[in-house]
């Protein structure tokens, strides 16, 4: 049975820092795409980051990128997500997800859906 | 970017009826590269169908999905209790990603 489980959630102030965790098991993690998906309190889901099997490629929402740095450890079966310089608008439930397959987008961009997805983690920016 | 909107925001209806959910991209979405998911409070979303009309596994057969180019419906032929829940539609057929705002489906 394909399991994710999120971990690092919790309360920090706005301009502080957080590392979340993703653990995975019941599938061969090394063989595919990763992401991290948010969604704020009664908002819609919101596409952060992605990154490849490999960990050689990786993409950021704008609304993250240059704070977040997403990463993997094949070895450990394990997925992070560093937050840094975090806003109020981070604010959110943060799943990680797993993203069967890709394809590529008439600019060269890996495109996907995300099959499993865990049960994930609150962070709450506030002061 | 392309832009989902997912109507109606809510849908009220009675179990045993017909659902028929909407979403509208605000351009053509490639290869019909379409997934719709499901989503209870306080669970993660559930993946119900993905090239706009291929079931996810384990996913029963009165869920169905069609459309192409801008126009998509998720349709749930006879609803059961289980059903009501918040429906979102993602498109994957260019970057970035983007998600609906999703469709409350409720019991009447």
């Amino acid at each position: 049975e394909v399991q994710l489980v999120e971990s690092g959630g919790g309360l920090v102030q706005p301009g502080g820092s957080l590392r979340l965790s993703c653990a995975a098991s019941g599938f061969t993690f090394s063989g595919y795409e990763m992401n991290w998906v948010r969604q704020a309190p009664g908002k819609g889901l919101e596409w952060v980051s992605y990154i490849s099997s490999s960990g050689s490629t990786i993409y950021y929402a704008d609304s993250v990128k240059g704070r977040f740095t997403i990463s993997r450890d094949n070895a450990k079966n394990s997925l992070s997500l560093q937050m840094n310089s975090l806003r109020a608008e981070d604010t959110a439930v943060y799943y990680c997800a797993r993203a069967p397959t890709f394809y590529y987008d008439s600019s060269g961009y890996r495109i996907y859906y995300f099959d499993y997805w865990g049960q994930g983690t609150l962070v709450t920016v506030s002061s | 970017e392309i832009v989902l909107t997912q109507s109606p925001g809510t849908l009220s209806l009675s179990p045993g009826e017909r659902a028929t959910l909407s979403c509208r991209a605000s351009q053509s979405v490639s290869s019909s590269y379409l997934a719709w998911y499901q989503q209870k409070p306080g669970q993660a979303p559930r993946l119900l169908i993905y090239g706009a009309s291929s079931r996810a596994t384990g996913i029963p057969d009165r869920f169905s999905g069609s459309g192409s180019g801008t126009d998509f419906t998720l349709t749930i032929s006879r609803l059961e209790p289980e059903d009501f829940a918040l429906y979102y539609c993602q498109q994957y057929g260019s970057s970035p990603i983007t998600f609906g705002q999703g469709t409350r489906l409720e019991i009447k």
